[in-house]
């Protein structure tokens, strides 16, 4: 069993369509990161969490650590937030752990 | 503007032979790390450096070596002895001590044995 699991690995969306991406972990982490590559292969990072909810713009994540699950939410989205998106954990020796990543693709 | 800089973004190489990696920063970061993606694959962690002059192996370092002779640079060689070099090489760093700063990506470079 992978330490970071995702789920969908794939999801297609309607421009506009309210999106969720979830996350699940087994190990004790310092930190959940939401990352985002674009099909360049260039990966920016979108949030650090290791409680609660953060928001930039159209982009919400949420953590809740007795559960060990996040969760990544895309509002109002648009056919330019398509990228496969990856959440990470932080290890013990400061390393990240990766789960697979979720391919978005908004249609217009 | 800081960052991280890969190089080459492509590169190819004949089998055998060995090939050097590139990754620069100019964030001050204590700790640099280089992950290698396969299609399909999350992430996998070759090689870490939390100061200058050390690193260590990460899951996946056989056919690796890496070096920290600078803050700034931890360049990655990928040597013949890697059975299955073929894949998407990502270098990061980040500043473990000040956690909250997160981690920084470089752009990646696609490796392809001919």
């Amino acid at each position: 069993k992978n330490e970071v699991e995702q789920s969908p690995q794939n999801l297609t969306a309607q421009e506009g369509e309210f999106i969720t991406i979830n996350c699940s972990y087994s190990v004790g982490i310092s930190a959940l990161h939401w990352l985002q590559q674009h099909p360049g292969g260039g990966i920016v990072s979108l949030f650090m969490l290791s409680s609660g909810k953060k928001k930039h713009g159209r982009l919400i994540a949420t953590i809740n650590i007795q559960e060990k699950h996040s969760s990544l939410h895309i509002t109002a989205s648009h056919p330019r937030d398509s990228a496969v998106y990856i959440c990470a954990v932080s290890g013990s020796q400061g390393n990240l752990i990766f789960g697979k990543g979720t391919k978005l693709s908004v249609k217009p | 503007d800081g960052g991280i800089t890969q190089s080459p973004k492509y590169l190819f190489r004949k089998e055998g032979q060995n090939v050097t990696l590139s990754c620069e920063q100019n964030l001050n970061h204590d700790a640099m790390y280089w992950y290698r993606q396969d299609p399909g694959q999350g992430l996998r962690l070759i090689y870490y450096s939390q100061i200058v002059n050390d690193f260590q192996k990460g899951d996946i370092a056989e056919g690796y070596s890496v070096s920290r002779e600078k803050k700034e640079s931890f360049p990655l060689t990928v040597t013949s002895a890697q059975k299955n070099p073929t894949a998407f090489y990502l270098c990061a760093s980040s500043m473990p001590s000040r956690a909250f700063y997160g981690y920084t990506f470089g752009s990646g470079t696609r490796l392809t044995v001919v």
